[in-house]
C-alpha cells in the first residue's frame, strides 16, 4: 500500500524559502509514468494545485505561484520536494503531497497527512 | 485557467436526505473531474474520477454525473459519516489544475 509522508519545518519566516520533502513508501517513484504533485490549503479555505513532477523530472507549476517554487525528485531515495521561495503570510497552509491516480492520472488518490506551515517572524 | 464554481457553498440536511452538489466549470473540459471528500484536519478522499466512476471501497450511495461545463455529486440517503466538505477539481490538462471552492455538507 503506497504511502506518502510530508516532512519540514512549521515555521518559516518571511522572504525566506520553505522547503518540505515527501516521502513515499511502499512502493517506488519510477514504478509508474505518474505525476506526483503538491496541494495546499490555507487555514479555513479551499485547496489549491502548486505543482507537479514526473519522475524524469518534467514539472508543471501553477502560473500563480510558477515565479517562487521548485519542484523536484530524488529516485534514489524515493522522494520528491517543494520549495516556495520568498513566502509571506500568505503563504501560510497546510501542504500536501499526493499521487495520481492509475487511470486519472491528474486526480490524487493517496495523500499525505499534511504539514501546516506557518509563515511568521 | 478553468474556473471550478461549486454550489451550494452550505448545504444543510438530515440523515437520509438525498442531496446534491453541482460544479461548473468555466469552459469544457468534457468528463476529466475528480469528487473529493474532506474531513476536519485530514487530508481530502477521492470519490469519483472520470466525472461519474466511484472509485474503489467508496459506498454506492455516492455517485456523479455530468459532462462539459456541469456536473453533479449526489449522495442518495445521506448517512453520519457523510457530514464532510467536498471538493471538485478539473483535470482537463496541467493548465493549471483547479479545485472548487468546496461545499460544506452540515447536519440540519
Amino acid at each position: 500500500q503506497l504511502q506518502l509522508q510530508e516532512s519540514g519545518p512549521g515555521l518559516v519566516k518571511p522572504s525566506e524559502t520553505l522547503s518540505l520533502t515527501c516521502d513515499v513508501s511502499g512502493g517506488s517513484i519510477i514504478s509508474n509514468t505518474y505525476y506526483w504533485g503538491w496541494i495546499r490549503q490555507p487555514p479555513g479555505k479551499g485547496l489549491e494545485w502548486i505543482g507537479s513532477i514526473h519522475n524524469s523530472g518534467t514539472t508543471y507549476y501553477n502560473p500563480s505561484l510558477k515565479s517562487r517554487v521548485t519542484i523536484s525528485v530524488d529516485t534514489s531515495t524515493n522522494q520528491f520536494s517543494l520549495k516556495l521561495y520568498f513566502v509571506t503570510a500568505a503563504d501560510t497552509a497546510v501542504y500536501y503531497c499526493a499521487s495520481p491516480h492509475s487511470t486519472a492520472m491528474l486526480a490524487f488518490d493517496i495523500w499525505g497527512q499534511g504539514t501546516m506551515v506557518t509563515v511568521s517572524s | 485557467d478553468i474556473q471550478m464554481t461549486q454550489s451550494p457553498s452550505t448545504l444543510s440536511a438530515s440523515l437520509g436526505d438525498r442531496v446534491t452538489i453541482t460544479c461548473r466549470a468555466s469552459q469544457s473540459i468534457s468528463v476529466w473531474l475528480a469528487w473529493y471528500q474532506q474531513k476536519p484536519g485530514k487530508a481530502p478522499k477521492l470519490l469519483i474520477y472520470k466525472a461519474s466512476t466511484l472509485e474503489s471501497g467508496v459506498p454506492s450511495r455516492f455517485s456523479g454525473g455530468g459532462s462539459g461545463t456541469e456536473f453533479t455529486l449526489t449522495i442518495s440517503s445521506l448517512q453520519p459519516d457523510d457530514f464532510a466538505t467536498y471538493y471538485c477539481q478539473q483535470y482537463n490538462n496541467f493548465s493549471p489544475l483547479t479545485f472548487g471552492g468546496g461545499t460544506k455538507v452540515e447536519i440540519k
